[in-house]
């Protein structure tokens, strides 16, 4: 099946902050989407993205289909910000289900 | 607001006593899936409907089971649980299967336990 790699699996910044997050991907997608899961466990959508760029305040994401990646970047960390956030695809042709990567747990201190 | 609603948030259950979770939906999409999040681990999809078509993975423990009355609820039934079962439980909806129509959206999970 396909494959999905995030990095770093940890990241500690200060408040104020950037940060990139990667996902690596080994197979053609129809769907690429970019989570947050918050300390209650529900997952919010970040981003819908399986090609081109996006931007939604403070947060923006890349993908680069032909080169299997996608990129979400924070910029001006808050608190708020920490939490997992989860890469997952769907592969282009059938399996019709999201498979998501390992996560990058984000810690933001004050 | 549309959203994906679970009941309850969490549930307590005994080592094998049959325990039912709920979600129902108000973005009247046709796909419904079921995913088993367990502590630090990523979701796992354990099947998902396509209107009234059920789909299974083909690595979910048949004790896991699924009903989708009508196009706004969908029900896991875990039949046995046992300890290993303890997890997250999430569900999500996406409009149909095809490209910008399979973004997926999540409710707020049922944590459960067992005792």
């Amino acid at each position: 099946g396909i494959q999905v790699e995030q990095s770093p699996p940890d990241l500690i910044l200060q408040e104020g902050a950037n940060s990139t997050l990667r996902c690596n991907f080994s197979d053609s997608v129809n769907n690429l989407q970019w989570f947050h899961q918050n300390p209650w466990g529900q997952l919010i959508n970040l981003f819908y993205i399986p090609s081109g760029t996006k931007q939604n305040g403070r947060l923006s994401a890349t993908t680069v289909a032909t080169e299997r990646y996608s990129l979400l970047y924070i910029s001006s960390s808050q608190t708020t910000d920490s939490g997992v956030y989860f890469c997952a695809v769907d592969k282009a042709q059938g399996a019709q289900k999201l498979v998501f990567g390992q996560g990058t747990r984000l810690t933001i201190n004050p | 607001d549309a959203m994906v609603i679970q009941n309850p948030r969490y549930q307590v259950t005994q080592f094998g006593k049959p325990v039912t979770l709920s979600c129902s939906q108000t973005l009247n999409h046709n796909v419904m899936y079921w995913y088993q999040q367990k502590s630090s681990q990523a979701p796992k999809l354990l099947f998902h409907y396509y209107d009234k078509d059920f789909n299974n993975e083909a690595d979910t423990p048949d004790n896991f089971q699924s009903r989708r009355p009508n196009t706004s609820f969908c029900f896991l039934d875990i039949r046995s649980p046992g300890l290993g079962d303890a997890a997250m439980y999430l569900c999500a909806t996406s409009r149909d299967y095809g490209s910008s129509t399979n973004e997926q959206f999540f409710g707020p999970g049922t944590r459960l336990t067992v005792l």
